[in-house]
């Protein structure tokens, strides 16, 4: 069945640094979704992406699927504390549920 | 707007009870869905509906069922909790299928003694 893979599980970072979260799958996404969880939370819808090669920002978020439309990430400039949470990827083949990634967890030190 | 409302928050049952949590949207949303989310597991597809009348099952359905009431209500039974069944659930919905974004639900934290 389709899965998703979603890399590193955790990752701690002193703010003002940089941080990735990698997702891959096994097969090729019709689209891919990004979630934020902040602890205690619900998962918030951040952004979709389409297309083959598509990057999108958001202010310091950068988001890119890549030319396959088999992987994603999600790039952080300059952490702040409030990035602190989970963030989740979530695929889709055509005609199915999006099924999520296990998360990346980032903690933030100040 | 309240947008996607599970009922309860909490709830504490022994083996082999059952119970129903319920989840209703005000969005006039087509597509719903419940996921269990368990530590180090992500989230977990347990049953969809892509619109009202229709009901598919997710990754993990075994022990669970649903029933989409109508266009805004969505519940999901467990018949006879085991421990395992011990999850954070939550409710979402989205306007399209898997094409729209997924609007969560505050999550019930059901613990199976």
């Amino acid at each position: 069945g389709q899965q998703v893979m979603q890399i590193p599980q955790y990752q701690h970072v002193q703010e003002g640094e940089d941080f990735t979260t990698y997702c891959n799958s096994s097969t090729t996404l019709s689209n891919i979704q990004w979630y934020k969880q902040r602890p205690g939370g619900h998962p918030v819808f951040l952004i979709q992406l389409v297309k083959s090669g598509e990057v999108k920002k958001q202010k310091r978020l950068t988001f890119q699927f890549g030319e396959a439309k088999k992987n994603s990430s999600l790039h952080i400039t300059a952490t702040q504390t409030t990035d602190v949470g989970t963030y989740f990827c979530a695929g889709r083949q055509a005609g199915t549920a999006l099924i999520f990634g296990k998360g990346t967890t980032l903690s933030v030190s100040s | 707007n309240a947008g996607v409302t599970q009922t309860p928050k909490f709830q504490v049952l022994k083996t082999g009870q059952s119970m129903t949590l319920q989840c209703a949207q005000d969005m006039n949303h087509n597509s719903m869905y419940w996921y269990r989310q368990d530590p180090g597991m992500g989230l977990r597809l347990i049953y969809y509906s892509a619109s009202e009348g229709t009901t598919d099952k997710g990754e993990v359905p075994n022990g669970y069922n649903v029933s989409r009431l109508n266009k805004r209500e969505f519940s999901l039974r467990l018949e006879s909790a085991a421990p395992s069944q011990t999850s954070v659930y939550f409710c979402a919905s989205s306007e399209f299928g898997g094409n729209s974004p997924l609007h969560f639900g505050n999550g019930t934290r059901l613990t199976v003694t």
